[in-house]
Parts: C-alpha cells; sequence; structure tokens
C-alpha cells in the first residue's frame, strides 16, 4: 500500500538559509500534519491543512511556512534556519473524517550547521 | 493545556516476558483519543494502539493491550511476549474529541519511554 512520501529525506543547511520539505500524502487524503521532532524530543505539532485550507496551529516559528496544494501534497519552507531547527521533521497524513487514523511518513532530518 | 506524561524514560524486558509501559494525562476533555506510537531506531512513527475514551472496553491488537483508566487519567500499554523487534522508543499520545469546531486532529505527545528487549 502507498505511504506518506517525505522528500528530501536528508537536508543539510546553513545557518541563515532557506529550506523547503515536501509531503506527499497517501492517496484519497484531504489532510495533512506536519510534526518536529528535536533530538531526544517528543513530536511536537506545527501546523494542518484540510482542503488546501490552513486547519490548526501549534508551536511553529513564525519563520516557517507551510500550504497545501491543489494535489494535497504539502510544502514546509523554512527562512532564516537557526541551529535549534535542526530535527527530524515528520509529515503525516489522513482522511479528515478520519483524523484519528494518522500515517507519518518517514521524516525528513534537517541538520543546521 | 491537555498533558501527557510518561515516568519511565527507560525500560527493558527479556524476550518472551511482559512489559507494561505507562502514561499518565490531563484534561478536562470528556471526550478524547489516546494512543500509542512506536519509533523503532529506524524513526519511522508506527501506530500500535488506539482508544476512544468513551469505550469502556480496553483496545487489544494481538501482543498489544492497554489498560485504560479513565477516571485515574491512566492509559498504560503492556505487551506480551516481547520480541527482539520490539525494541524501540514508544510515544503515548492524546488527541481531543474531532467534532466540528472541536480538535483538528493534532497529536500530543508524551516524552516517550525507551524499551529494550534482550535477548
Amino acid at each position: 500500500a502507498a505511504g506518506v512520501i517525505q522528500s528530501p529525506r536528508h537536508l543539510i543547511k546553513e545557518k541563515r538559509e532557506t529550506a523547503t520539505l515536501k509531503c506527499y500524502p497517501i492517496p484519497r487524503h484531504d489532510t495533512v500534519y506536519w510534526y518536529q521532532q528535536g533530538p531526544g524530543q517528543d513530536p511536537q505539532f506545527l501546523i494542518s491543512f484540510y482542503e488546501k485550507m490552513q486547519s490548526d496551529k501549534g508551536s511553529i516559528p513564525d519563520r516557517f511556512s507551510a500550504q497545501q496544494f491543489s494535489d494535497y501534497h504539502s510544502e514546509l519552507n523554512m527562512s532564516s534556519l537557526e541551529l535549534g531547527d535542526s530535527a527530524l521533521y515528520f509529515c503525516a497524513s489522513s482522511l479528515f473524517r478520519f483524523r484519528t487514523e494518522q500515517y507519518f511518513g518517514p521524516g525528513t532530518r534537517l541538520t543546521v550547521t | 493545556a491537555q498533558t501527557v506524561t510518561q515516568s519511565q524514560p527507560e525500560m527493558s524486558v527479556q524476550e518472551a516476558e511482559t512489559v507494561t509501559l505507562s502514561c499518565t494525562y490531563d484534561t478536562s476533555e470528556n471526550n478524547y483519543y489516546l494512543f500509542w506510537y512506536k519509533q523503532p531506531p529506524s524513526r519511522q512513527m508506527i501506530l500500535v494502539i488506539r482508544q476512544e475514551a468513551y469505550k469502556q472496553q480496553n483496545a487489544t491488537e494481538n501482543r498489544f493491550s492497554v489498560n485504560f483508566q479513565k477516571a485515574a487519567k491512566s492509559f498504560s500499554l503492556k505487551i506480551s511476549d516481547s520480541q527482539l523487534g520490539d525494541t524501540a522508543m514508544y510515544f503515548c499520545a492524546f488527541m481531543k474529541h474531532v467534532a466540528p469546531g472541536g480538535s483538528q486532529g493534532n497529536l500530543i505527545f508524551g516524552k516517550g519511554t525507551k524499551l529494550s528487549v534482550k535477548p
């Protein structure tokens, strides 16, 4: 069965650079969630989208923005990167009416040097 | 605000034995969902089991079962016949009821329990 796809899987950036993370949900899933997991930490919810509209917002820094496109894929844009942004970024997807069934992608490991 | 607490940072168990991971949570909500996620060394997040708060019956999935005590706000995970492949970080997670005007489905995680299964 198709799973959530995230690209790239690994990304190395320098401070003050920008990064774009992409998420391709499971086919027919209309809802996407982004989570950030710092080293040795639990995942923290950043933001979610349903039908291309932001549906909920968590602890996402103002330097980050995200959107969901007409094909339901989502992109997380991160600017003015800081060392503390180094983390594993997960995308999860679900059907909106089955939001308790979230399927996680493999994550993008971002390293800021 | 909801909080999830996992008081056991690390645990170990012998292969084929049973182990119980603890989780407590704090919420003023009456309807909600609780989850256990597994994160093996590959870092993939895998749903292990889910419990709806309005259901009194404890959820089970093969070797995995929960002990849900709503009044005590406790949600422990029991792994029977532990296998080497169960070695992973286990996260307890909470989600508010996904009703119109309610939660949009974001998960609130505990700090995790690192489980090692020894041969």
